[in-house]
């Protein structure tokens, strides 16, 4: 099937340190959405990217894809403990189809 | 809210039960998922179903059923249960209406199978 990697697999950060998890994969996506599941949760809707080259802030968090569609990145500045949790990208393929990354597990250390 | 809700949270059963995981959305979404989620593996679909009676194969349908004879419920059935299904659960639903393809997720069945 498709695959979308992503990395790191995990990042210790002290609290305050800025974070990035990064998504590639090597053919052309329609979009990509982003996913924080908290421990113990359920992964949550955090924001969908279509455009080439768009970026999209949230706050703390700054979402970007890239030029070509194949890439995308989620950036948290000056973390909290607040944002400990997994992040996943999930590209879409073809009719309502996802593909998830295998996320990215944030620890802050207070 | 959209509310998505899983029968069972935690479930233990014995290899070679049959194993019914059900799903039901309260938001009319056509699209309904159902993913395996692993340590280190992310979230891997099983099958997915875009209209009533409608199913498509996603990554892993190996060893799984899927029905859906109404809008709101997607069922996930484990044929044989096998310890190699021991495993998170997770359902999920969407609508291509809303135009943010948005996935809404239940809060997911831990499975053990012995």
């Amino acid at each position: 099937g498709q695959q979308v990697m992503q990395i790191p697999q995990y990042q210790h950060v002290q609290e305050g340190e800025d974070f990035t998890t990064y998504c590639n994969s090597s053919t052309t996506l329609s979009n990509i959405q982003w996913y924080k599941q908290r421990p113990g949760g359920h992964p949550v809707f955090l924001i969908q990217l279509v455009k080439s080259g768009e970026v999209k802030k949230q706050k703390r968090l700054t979402f970007q894809f890239g030029e070509a569609k194949k890439n995308s990145s989620l950036h948290i500045t000056a973390t909290q403990t607040t944002d400990v949790g997994t992040y996943f990208c999930a590209a879409l393929w073809g009719f309502n189809k996802f593909y998830f990354g295998s996320g990215t597990k944030l620890n802050v250390k207070p | 809210d959209v509310k998505v809700t899983q029968s069972s949270r935690y479930l233990v059963k014995r290899t070679g039960e049959k194993v019914f995981l059900e799903c039901v959305q309260d938001m009319d979404h056509e699209n309904m998922f159902w993913y395996r989620q692993d340590p280190g593996l992310g979230l891997r679909l099983i099958y997915f179903s875009y209209d009533v009676k409608m199913k498509e194969k996603g990554d892993i349908p190996e060893g799984y059923s899927v029905s859906r004879e109404k809008k709101e419920r997607f069922s996930l059935i484990l044929e044989s249960a096998s310890t190699n299904q021991t495993s998170m659960y997770l359902c999920a639903s969407s609508s291509p209406r809303l135009g943010k393809e948005t996935q809404y997720f239940g809060p997911g069945t831990r499975l053990l199978v012995l």
